[in-house]
């Protein structure tokens, strides 16, 4: 079956960096993009960008260009987002969500969420 | 960017009632729009996807229907598991945009 587990939860401070994986299972890696989305707490989905595993290319929701990088690791199935320059807007619940090119699997996987709290 | 408006932000609904939420996009999207249900602390899960879908699993009491600029999602008998946040998404081109969401709550 299909799974997306991300890694655990974070603390950090104004102006640090964080990475979250999202390591996925049960299907081929690189036959589907991988989204990801924020939600901050008591507030809505926020989408932030998209990678394709197959050829590492990445698109980013503008608001995050020049501070999200977007990678993946082929050999075990992992999607990595860096959020660099954090600030405490940026507390929120981060999760990948899978995304193929048709509608019917277009976001019909999550991960579970990390959350990551910024704050000095 | 393609906006996509909510209505209602808020409901409050008693079981057993038919609850209609409508998202319109500021330009057509053809049926490129998924339906997600979202309870308190919980991950988003898909309701319908290609505007009219039914996501297996998903019980029959739930619909969407339309188009391009104006679609709708409907609980057709209100269930006590019902009572959550609902989300549109369109992906007809990026970036995908969320709907503001609709909370519904019990009466």
């Amino acid at each position: 079956q299909v799974q997306l587990v991300q890694s655990g939860a974070e603390v950090k401070k104004p102006g640090a960096s964080v990475k979250v994986s999202c390591k996925a299972s049960g299907y081929t890696f690189t036959s589907f993009y991988m989204h990801w989305v924020r939600q901050a707490p008591g507030q809505g989905l926020e989408w932030m960008g998209i990678i394709n595993p197959s050829a590492g290319s990445t698109s980013y929701a503008q608001k995050f260009q020049g501070r999200v990088i977007m990678t993946r690791d082929t050999s075990t199935s992992t999607v990595y987002m860096e959020v660099s320059n954090l600030r405490s807007e940026d507390t929120a619940v981060y999760y990948c969500a899978r995304g193929g090119i048709v509608a019917t699997t277009f976001f019909d996987y999550w991960g579970q969420g990390t959350l990551v709290t910024v704050s000095s | 960017d393609i906006q996509m408006t909510q209505s209602p932000s808020a409901m409050s609904a008693s079981v057993g009632d038919r609850v209609t939420i409508t998202c319109r996009a500021s330009q057509g999207i053809s049926n490129y729009l998924a339906w997600f249900q979202q309870k308190p602390g919980k991950v988003p899960k898909r309701l319908i996807y290609a505007a009219s879908s039914l996501q297996s699993g998903v019980p029959s009491r739930f619909s969407g229907s339309g188009s391009e600029t104006e679609f709708t999602l409907t609980i057709s008998s209100l269930q006590p598991e019902d009572f959550a946040t609902y989300y549109c998404l369109q992906h007809n081109s990026y970036p995908p945009t969320f709907g503001q969401g609709t909370k519904v709550e019990i009466k």
